[in-house]
């Protein structure tokens, strides 16, 4: 497909248990991103990849979220011991930066919704 | 720290009506690009508009425009002959000094038959 993949598309875990949500870009894309869009909000920033520098990690919420992606494409978001306030919709976006760093538009998924009960 | 702030947690609009969508935001950039997004129940996010800050004219996208408005960091989104597929949730978002996108908390939109 063209687009953004995300899988899995609904995610239902126990509290304390890790889950790993995965992100396929766009084919060429070299900026892929992570957000979490919780109940009623909007989006919040999470993690930055961009071509093969350090990601900007600065919206992670905790230790316990991290990410990583493999050969400049597909990316994993994982959650270790997860607890009730972590459900939410996790999207993922990819885009082609502008030259001088300006933000293009980003290209999103269809998210994955984690429920932890 | 930037903020996008969308004032209108609900609209409502009757069909082939005008409807338009409050956007401010905060920066100390001169230079940056503004973005409007659709968000359906299907959770997909679609690009609806963008505006670049350096350009003065108003970017337009069939029945959709914007009044930018960069003295006063204002972003509104006008949907004309609004239609019942219009109805989605709004996000008004900013490019970010980190290479991500800041967003406001959404509007819904419903639109009446």
């Amino acid at each position: 497909g063209a687009g953004v993949s995300q899988s899995p598309s609904n995610k239902v875990t126990e509290k304390g248990k890790d889950v790993e949500l995965r992100c396929d870009p766009i084919s060429g894309h070299t900026a892929l991103y992570w957000y979490r869009q919780s109940l009623g909000q909007g989006l919040e920033f999470l993690i930055y990849f961009q071509g093969n520098s350090a990601p900007d990690k600065s919206g992670l919420p905790s230790d316990r979220f991290s990410a990583e992606r493999t050969g400049g494409s597909v990316s994993t978001l994982t959650i270790q011991r997860t607890q009730q306030e972590d459900s939410a919709v996790y999207l993922c976006a990819s885009s082609i930066p502008l030259a001088g760093g300006q933000v293009n538009e980003q290209f999103f998924g269809p998210g994955t919704r984690l429920t932890v009960l | 720290a930037q903020t996008v702030t969308q004032s209108q947690p609900e609209m409502s609009v009757q069909e082939a009506e005008t409807v338009t969508l409050s956007c401010t935001y905060d920066t100390s950039e001169s230079d940056y690009y503004l973005f409007w997004y659709k968000q359906p129940p299907s959770r997909q996010m679609i690009l609806v508009i963008r505006q670049e800050a350096y350009k003065q004219q108003n970017a337009t996208e069939n029945r959709f425009s914007v009044n930018f408005q960069k003295a006063a960091k204002s972003f509104s989104l006008k949907i004309s002959d609004s239609q019942l597929g219009d109805a989605a949730m709004y996000f008004c978002a900013k490019g970010g000094s980190q290479g991500n996108l800041i967003f406001g908390k959404g509007t819904k939109l419903s639109v009446k038959p």
